[in-house]
């Protein structure tokens, strides 16, 4: 079964810490890896898109990286307008091209 | 006004009511979603129109009731509800070719009393 998990479930960083969110997936075939912030009484925004293993994309200070098994959501010097839930959500070949699998998130608390 | 909208905010019904809830995007996109987020659980996939046609209905119960007249309008009219019905209902767009990032609302937050 198609599958995303998200760690840690909880995050408590001191401003200026940098650290790494995990995302593992086991699909049979990855068409593309998501991952969008959301905060709360909001709906999720988007970040980046990634396709295949050894892709990285980049904004300010998030980096986002894939393996064959796992995607990392690095933080650099983290603010504490940097606090949100980190989602993960795959696309898996074989399934409709409108369907997500989404972790149940990382709750990132950046305190000044 | 601009991205997609979602009303109400917030609403508390009986599980004897019918209520509806209503989304609207400005982003000329041709898909519109329908997402169910319960607390610590992964956002559920309900229901997908492209071009006003439903593409996707990921089993859901039959109180569940969705709507899209046109690409830029998406309702969900629900009657009958039960208390684990409670959660955030949130509404997306994009493009409309898949595999594409997706534009969310804002939510409803929906209470079943």
């Amino acid at each position: 079964e198609d599958q995303v998990t998200q760690s840690p479930e909880a995050l408590r960083l001191q401003e200026g810490e940098s650290s790494s969110l995990n995302c593992s997936y086991t699909v049979s075939g990855l068409r593309g890896l998501f991952w969008y912030r959301q905060d709360p009484g909001k709906g999720p925004e988007f970040l980046f898109t990634l396709y295949s293993a050894g892709e990285e994309k980049e904004k300010e200070r998030l980096k986002a990286t894939l393996t064959k098994k796992e995607s990392f959501l690095h933080i650099t010097a983290p603010k504490p307008e940097d606090s949100a839930t980190y989602l993960c959500a795959v696309q898996a070949v074989g399934d409709s091209s409108y369907k997500l699998i989404f972790g149940s998130g990382t709750r990132l608390l950046v305190r000044p | 006004e601009t991205g997609v909208t979602q009303t109400p905010r917030h609403l508390v019904m009986g599980m004897t009511n019918k209520k509806s809830l209503k989304c609207e995007q400005h982003l000329g996109h041709n898909a519109m979603y329908w997402y169910k987020q319960s607390a610590k659980k992964p956002l559920e996939l309900m229901f997908v129109y492209n071009f006003k046609e439903q593409t996707e209905n990921n089993s859901v119960p039959s109180r569940f009731s969705p709507e899209c007249p046109n690409s830029s309008h998406l309702f969900l009219h629900l009657h009958t509800l039960q208390p684990e019905d409670s959660a955030l209902y949130l509404c997306a767009s994009s493009p409309g070719q898949g595999r594409e990032k997706l534009f969310f609302g804002s939510g409803t937050q929906l209470s079943v009393l």
